[in-house]
Parts: structure tokens; sequence; C-alpha cells
């Protein structure tokens, strides 16, 4: 069982469409991070968030931590084919070591041009 | 600056067989991780060490050792390679930030055993 789920599992879209994929789980975070990791390569960072309730924007991405500390969400505005690539969420758990993320199974997500 | 880096980039391997693959991170962290990556399963969290000299076990251990001879190297062993531990191999390494965590993933390893 996934602590951290993740979906859709894959997203397929059009270039200039609007997208959210979620990360949910029943543990409280004290932080969670999005990393994306693009095809022969390792998962690079994009966000952390920390307080519940945090709103975070990366240009086109907004990134925001649910109030409870247990989801999270990322949408994308306007889609381009260079968003393309596996999304991945990672949380501390609040009870457990800062030192370990737990990683949810990601979102495959295509940008079709 | 080359972040975090890992050799071989590729191996395959018999049942059987071991070998070692190497981290290396130039950012003087304190921190290293190794991952296995799996289609459907997310990263899983193999071992990981807090500083020179200290390893601990993550989520999936068995099969695995690892050393921490020197802070900027984390080593991952496979005594007797199986082939359920075909896989994409990920080192990482973080410091301290507002008591998060934030990780640099390495490119990589990919490893078949037949």
């Amino acid at each position: 069982t996934q602590l951290l789920e993740q979906s859709p599992q894959f997203l397929s879209i059009q270039e200039g469409e609007n997208l959210t994929v979620y990360c949910n789980s029943s543990s409280v975070f004290s932080s969670l991070q999005w990393y994306r990791q693009e095809p022969g390569e390792g998962p690079v960072l994009l966000v952390t968030v920390v307080t519940g309730g945090e709103v975070k924007k990366l240009k086109r991405l907004t990134f925001q931590f649910g109030d409870a500390r247990k989801d999270s969400s990322l949408h994308i505005t306007a889609a381009q084919p260079g968003d393309t690539g596996l999304y991945l969420c990672a949380g501390s758990i609040s009870s457990g070591s800062a030192r370990q993320l737990t990683f949810g199974s990601g979102t495959q997500l295509t940008v079709l041009p | 600056n080359a972040g975090v880096t890992q050799t071989p980039k590729f191996r395959v391997l018999k049942t059987g067989q071991s070998m070692t693959l190497l981290c290396a991170q130039d950012m003087n962290h304190e921190y290293m991780y190794w991952y296995r990556q799996d289609p459907g399963m997310g990263l899983r969290l193999i071992h990981y060490s807090v500083g020179e000299g200290t390893t601990a076990k993550g989520e999936v251990p068995d099969g695995y050792n690892v050393s921490r001879l020197k802070k900027q190297n984390f080593l991952l062993g496979l005594e007797s390679a199986a082939p359920s531990q075909t896989s994409v191999y990920f080192c990482a390494s973080s410091q301290i930030g507002r008591g998060v965590h934030e990780q640099y993933f390495g490119p990589g390893t990919r490893l078949t055993v037949t």
C-alpha cells in the first residue's frame, strides 16, 4: 500500500490546456515536496511546502499544501511540451524522521504539441 | 560543480554475481541515500547515511549493503545479484534547510540481472 497516492497515474493533454495532479495520504506530513523527472535522468526538486494551506507559484506551476497537511496538488496553466515528465510528490511524516522521504508512485504527464 | 554523480550508468549482471555502485557528491552534504525505482512503485529507499561512517536501513534493504567511508562517497553493494534486483538505482544527497531535507539526485544506474 502506497503511503502517498498520486492521481492520475497517466495524463495526456494538448498544448495550452490546464491540468491538476493530486497527492493524497491519510498521514500528516511535516513537509511535502514535488519533483519532476525526465526520461533517463534523476528527479529534480521543484518546490517544498511546509505550512498547511501554503500556496507556491513557479511560473505556470501552482503548488498547494492542504490545510491538514495530508494532501497536495500541482496545477499547470497552459501546459507546454517541455512540461512533459514524471511528477513525483514526496513527504516527510510528522512522526517520523525528517531524514527520510516517502515518495508517491508518480503522475506521467505528456503534453502534445 | 558536478552535483551528484553515479557510476556506472548501465550494467548487466548474471544471477549470483556481485557489484558495487558508486555515488559521489561535491556539495558537502551530510546525508546520502540510495533508492530503487521500479515501474508503478515510485522511489523506494534502500539505505541511507546521516554522516561519514554511519549507515541505516531504509524500506527495502534486503540483498544490499552500503558503506560511507568518506563524506563525499556512498557505495551500494550487491553481494549475490538476483533478477528481482533489476531496477534503476538513484543516489541522492541532502542538507538540512528549515528542518527539511531537499534531496539532489544523480542520473541513475540501470541494472539488469539475468
